[in-house]
């Protein structure tokens, strides 16, 4: 069974710091999404990795993928109240008919101005 | 909007009752997803459906029924549920083309009684 155990589970921060969520796994997957889920809707995807070693900025927001396709990371610098909610990675294993998303717990991130 | 259509957002429903959940997407995705959140668990898949062709069954129990009439629309039909089985049910929709990012619908919030 692959399971994907990310941390911190629960953040809580002042504007301005910056943040580190890690995902980890024994499992290889072929790609690793991170998504972002706000109270009453569904996940949005924030963005995919899918080489090892890869890095990906979104803004604020600098993703990591392991070099072995295991971990990934989200550093998120000088986080702003607007950052809050719930952030999820999800691996999957190899896009074939019948594969899906296997999620980790989530990190609920509060930033406080 | 996400491009996928949910209904209803919210159902209370009685213990031997039978209602529907719906989802809907017109993005030309070709492979549909019912996942169950719970609290403090993480998204659990329910079923895959490839071109039309349901997957995998994840071991749900019987009272959840699926049904993928075209490639366009999933239902899921609930029957006899337990108040175990209230949590926000989400329908995501991903194309088997390459693209590996998932779109969630906003999802369906239940609660048994």
């Amino acid at each position: 069974t692959q399971l994907l155990e990310q941390s911190p589970q629960f953040l809580s921060i002042q504007e301005g710091e910056n943040l580190t969520v890690y995902c980890n796994s024994s499992s290889v997957f072929s790609s690793l999404q991170w998504y972002r889920q706000e109270p009453g809707e569904g996940p949005v995807l924030l963005v995919t990795v899918v080489t090892g070693g890869e890095v990906k900025k979104l803004k604020r927001l600098t993703f990591q993928f392991g070099d072995a396709r295991k971990d990934s990371s989200l550093h998120i610098t000088a986080a702003q109240p607007g950052d809050t909610g719930l952030y999820l990675c999800a691996g999957e294993a190899f896009p074939q008919a019948g594969t899906a998303l296997i999620f980790g717990k989530g990190t609920t991130l509060s930033v406080s101005s | 909007e996400t491009g996928v259509t949910q209904t209803p957002r919210h159902l209370v429903m009685g213990m031997t009752n039978k209602k529907s959940l719906k989802c809907e997407q017109h993005l030309g995705h070709n492979a549909m997803y019912w996942y169950k959140q719970s609290a403090k668990k993480p998204l659990e898949l329910m079923f895959v459906y490839s071109l039309e062709e349901r997957v995998e069954n994840n071991s749900v129990p019987s009272r959840f029924s699926p049904e993928c009439p075209n490639s366009s629309h999933l239902f899921l039909h609930l029957h006899t549920l337990q108040p175990e089985d209230s949590a926000l049910y989400l329908c995501a929709s991903k194309s088997m083309r390459g693209d590996y990012g998932y779109t969630f619908g906003s999802g369906t919030r239940l609660t048994v009684v």
